[in-house]
């Protein structure tokens, strides 16, 4: 596979457990936020977004929380499977440049059976 | 199908030399973009293009070009200006911007030798 993300940050968690993956954002004006999951050789594909109107969304499974007040992102997945192995990055963009996310550096998650 | 397809896979070139990445949808998006991906690294914005015949630069514009001729391609080339072009290239393509959820490739891995 690709060698993305030779020193990223790593979580392990054993299969059935409960994931948080966090991220810090920078931009305080950033209003619209992104996690995608990166599989090694693969493109990132899209899990969630939410909209700094918002402080949480749920999808199947995962969750994302949003603390505008320390600019901070969060992505809960639940009863994690081998099949959620990826690296995680969340993205952050503002109204001011529409067509530019600011990704961050990503965390990789290993489940254990 | 409907999805985004880069080709190809992977791609090696000599030194000096110009390398054209292609980046073709079928999914009648508006807007168009590549980045760049590192090892521990997030993806950095290279060109994006919100219609046809239109592009700007990203925040790594710098020894790369694109054409957007038609709605569908939206073709990186690498020229030898480009101090260090090995990496993990990823086109994405949205409605109009990156405020909506964006469909990645699966990338083409550049290899300078």
């Amino acid at each position: 596979g690709e060698s993305v993300g030779l020193h990223l940050p790593t979580l392990s968690v054993q299969e059935g457990d409960n994931s948080i993956i966090n991220c810090a954002y920078s931009n305080s004006a950033s209003d619209y936020f992104i996690w995608y999951k990166q599989e090694s050789g693969k493109g990132p594909q899209f899990i969630i977004d939410i909209r700094s109107n918002m402080d949480k969304r749920q999808g199947q499974r995962v969750t994302v929380l949003l603390n505008k007040t320390v600019k901070h992102l969060s992505l809960q997945i639940a009863a994690t499977q081998p099949g959620d192995s990826a690296v995680y990055f969340c993205a952050e963009n503002y109204a001011g440049t529409a067509s530019k996310l600011t990704f961050g550096t990503g965390t990789r998650l290993q489940v254990t059976l | 199908d409907g999805g985004i397809t880069q080709s190809p896979k992977y791609l090696f070139r000599k030194e000096g030399q110009n390398v054209t990445l292609s980046c073709e949808q079928n999914l009648n998006h508006d807007a168009m973009y590549w980045y760049r991906q590192d090892p521990g690294q997030g993806l950095r914005l290279i060109y994006y293009s919100q219609i046809v015949n239109d592009f700007q630069k990203g925040d790594i514009a710098e020894g790369y070009s694109v054409s957007r001729e038609k709605k569908e391609s939206f073709p990186l080339t690498v020229t030898s200006a480009q101090k260090n072009p090995t990496a993990f290239y990823l086109c994405a393509s949205s409605l109009d911007s990156m405020r909506t959820e964006a469909f990645f490739g699966q990338g083409t891995r550049l290899t300078v030798v």
